[in-house]
């Protein structure tokens, strides 16, 4: 079954750390770029970072650039958001998704980070 | 990065026709042919329901289409059912590995 599940998501104080995680399975992990999208309660979605198959290209919203690194291990099947200096306004449900044919294909559950003090 | 403009909610009844249109710039939708489509229905993940415009995955009805003209690109729904009442979202890709999202669009089903 094709799969991703995001997890590392929680509470933390505004200008702490957080690192999320994402487990692939069931696809060829290392033959997609992918991506984090996120969503603030009842907002719309905002793409956050991608990352290429072979990590030769890397992006970021201007809302997280500098803030945000995205990397990956093709060998664990796993990609990463390591997010610093965060904000209230990072508070959002935080999505990892493929990207096939220049699209979002596949998505996870989501794991939902909380800024607050 | 400014997010492209979808409106904010469309209504329609069952067996109906409704559009969904998604405006950017010449360096968005307007430059590629690169547009995608989720439908996003309360608590879940969205799901992929167009993606290069036009092309609809595997298992996704062919009452949904896609379709593109200059900087708008549009999202129809034909014969309009009860399950499709959820939030609309495009994307387009803009550059390298960079993608903007709509601000997203409530369908109403009467």
């Amino acid at each position: 079954e094709v799969q991703l599940v995001e997890s590392g998501g929680g509470l933390v104080q505004p200008g702490r750390s957080l690192r999320l995680s994402c487990a692939a399975s069931g696809f060829t992990f290392d033959d997609y770029a992918m991506h984090w999208v996120r969503q603030a309660p009842g907002k719309g979605l905002e793409w956050v970072s991608g990352i290429s198959w072979n990590s030769g290209s890397i992006g970021y919203a201007d809302s997280v650039k500098g803030r945000f690194t995205i990397s990956r291990d093709n060998a664990k099947n796993s990609l990463y958001l390591q997010m610093n200096s965060l904000r209230a306004e990072d508070t959002a449900l935080y999505y990892c998704a493929s990207g096939s044919l220049e699209a979002f294909d596949i998505w996870g559950q989501g794991t939902m980070v909380t800024v607050s003090s | 990065q400014s997010a492209l403009t979808q409106p904010a909610s469309v209504s329609g009844s069952p067996g109906q026709s409704i559009t969904i249109s998604c405006t950017g710039t010449s360096s968005d939708v307007g430059g590629y042919n690169y547009v995608s489509w989720y439908q996003q229905h309360p608590g879940k993940a969205p799901k992929l329901m167009i993606y290069e415009v036009s092309n609809r995955p595997s298992g996704v009805p062919d009452r949904f289409s896609g379709s593109k003209s200059g900087n708008t690109a549009s999202l129809t729904i034909s014969g309009l059912q009860a399950e499709d009442e959820a939030d609309y979202y495009c994307s387009s890709y803009t550059s390298s590995i960079f993608y903007v999202f709509g601000t997203g669009t409530k369908v109403t089903v009467l």
